[in-house]
């Protein structure tokens, strides 16, 4: 167990629609990050947060947002859902905000119908 | 930019025998290092890091990795391969170049062990 957990496990949804992935850090880690794990594309850095703050932004989609809160879990909102979003989605922690390595989460198993 | 190419998709060895998990990378800077391990339907486990110093560096379940500057490699390498180690197995580097915690992935490697 990494301790950076994410809900739900699996998701389901229809083209259109909107969902929100949530993810609580390891314990005293500050920085937050979002992968997606694709068979096509492989794992790709979507988007960093440090301390509630964004840090760095990778190829993340428009229809795509996240934020961390003030407690610092985090949310990766992504709408108007195509069949290719479906994926599976890791957060992963760390203490530091840069030249460390990433506790990750299990991961939410996204599918776009 | 930096950059990590995995050579070699899938990798199949029997039990007991040498695994070696091939890793190349590209960078401008003095890279970090590091090889994670995915068994099915979980997340990704960090197997062992190189940051700085001592260029051969031990992970958990007896795997291990050299830094080899001259050859821009960070091979993985287990003497003995055990049928609990099939997995997926991914090698990256942290991205020094902009200040952040970004990791970049090689594509992976599917480790498969027969009895």
């Amino acid at each position: 167990d990494s301790g950076v957990t994410q809900t739900p496990k699996h998701l389901i949804t229809a083209t259109g629609q909107r969902v929100t992935l949530r993810c609580s850090p390891r314990s005293g880690d500050l920085s937050v990050y979002w992968y997606q794990q694709s068979l096509d594309q492989g794992l790709q850095f979507l988007i960093q947060y440090y301390n509630g703050e964004e840090r760095a932004k990778g190829n993340i989609l428009e229809r795509f947002s996240a934020q961390q809160f003030p407690d610092l879990h985090s949310e990766l909102n992504l709408s108007s859902l195509e069949l290719g979003d479906s994926a599976l989605y890791f957060c992963a922690s760390s203490v530091e905000q840069w030249n460390t390595e990433a506790f990750f989460g299990q991961g939410t198993r996204l599918t776009v119908v | 930019a930096q950059s990590v190419t995995q050579l070699g998709s899938h990798v199949s060895v029997s039990e007991g025998a040498l695994v070696l998990l091939r890793c190349n990378y590209s960078s401008s800077v003095p890279p970090y290092l590091f090889w994670y391990v995915q068994y099915p339907n979980q997340g990704l486990q960090l197997l062992l890091k190189y940051t700085t110093g001592a260029t051969l560096v031990k992970g958990i379940n007896g795997f291990e990795a050299e830094f080899k500057k001259s050859e821009t490699s960070f091979h993985l390498t287990k003497p003995s391969a055990h049928m609990s180690d099939a997995a997926e197995y991914f090698c990256a580097v942290s991205d020094r170049t902009g200040n952040t915690g970004k990791l970049i992935f090689g594509q992976g490697t599917t480790l498969q062990v027969k009895p």
